[in-house]
């Protein structure tokens, strides 16, 4: 079985530009969460969708952050404009479905700097 | 809000050594996942817990809910160098996991 994608794997950009991280969840998994992780500290959920719905983005700076889920599989996840702030590893997870049975599958990340 | 507070944020023992990594929170869990991270890799997910007094096992590593389901406890049990990266706790809450900040585990040959 495939597991979670991401891209890019790395980035660097410079402070005030935009970018895009993109995610392929695994095959039939209806939850798709995007984490945030700073060096040093624990994933923190930006935002969760159930299919192409969104069910929780309660911590997601919405001022510069959006993310997607067009066709209930994969997703994107965009910064404009990126603050030096934002130097981390975005973590993409899908799980078959959400609440406590739903083990949740991590892909690889997408480390971030912003310079 | 719920927290996790893990101990210690960091270990470097002996290969070959038993060690243990602990996780606290500030409410009652009702299910507590234990997470493995590598250096610039995702998270494996090792266990998850959600009975008081529950204990689990994988391979070399033990994981246990207290009775009061307030605290969790990973223990390892004659350590290797692919037991080496970072452990993280996280509680399930209102269908999210909310992890801590992890333990750094650094094993020595």
């Amino acid at each position: 079985e495939a597991g979670v994608a991401q891209s890019p794997r790395y980035k660097i950009i410079e402070k005030r530009q935009s970018v895009a991280f993109w995610c392929n969840p695994i095959s039939g998994h209806a939850t798709l969460y995007w984490y945030q992780q700073i060096l040093g500290q624990g994933p923190k959920l930006l935002i969760q969708f159930q299919n192409n719905g969104v069910v929780d983005d309660s911590q997601l700076p919405k001022d510069r952050f959006s993310a997607e889920r067009l066709k209930g599989v994969d997703s994107t996840l965009k910064i404009q404009p990126a603050k030096l702030e934002d130097s981390a590893v975005y973590l993409c997870a899908s799980s078959y479905t959400s609440g406590s049975s739903g083990e949740q599958f991590f892909g690889p990340g997408t480390r971030l700097t912003v310079l | 809000s719920q927290e996790l507070e893990q101990s210690p944020q960091s270990l470097i023992v002996q290969e070959g050594k038993n060690l243990t990594i602990n996780c606290t929170s500030s409410k009652t869990l009702y299910g507590l996942y234990w997470y493995k991270q590598k250096y610039g890799e995702g998270l494996i997910f090792l266990m998850m817990l959600q009975k008081g007094g529950e204990e689990k096992s994988h391979e070399k590593i033990t994981a246990k809910l207290d009775e009061k389901k307030q605290q969790s406890s990973l223990h390892i049990t004659a350590s290797q160098p692919s037991h080496a990266g970072i452990y993280l706790c996280g509680a399930d809450t209102d269908d999210k996991i909310i992890f801590g900040k992890g333990t750094r585990l650094h094993i020595l040959p």
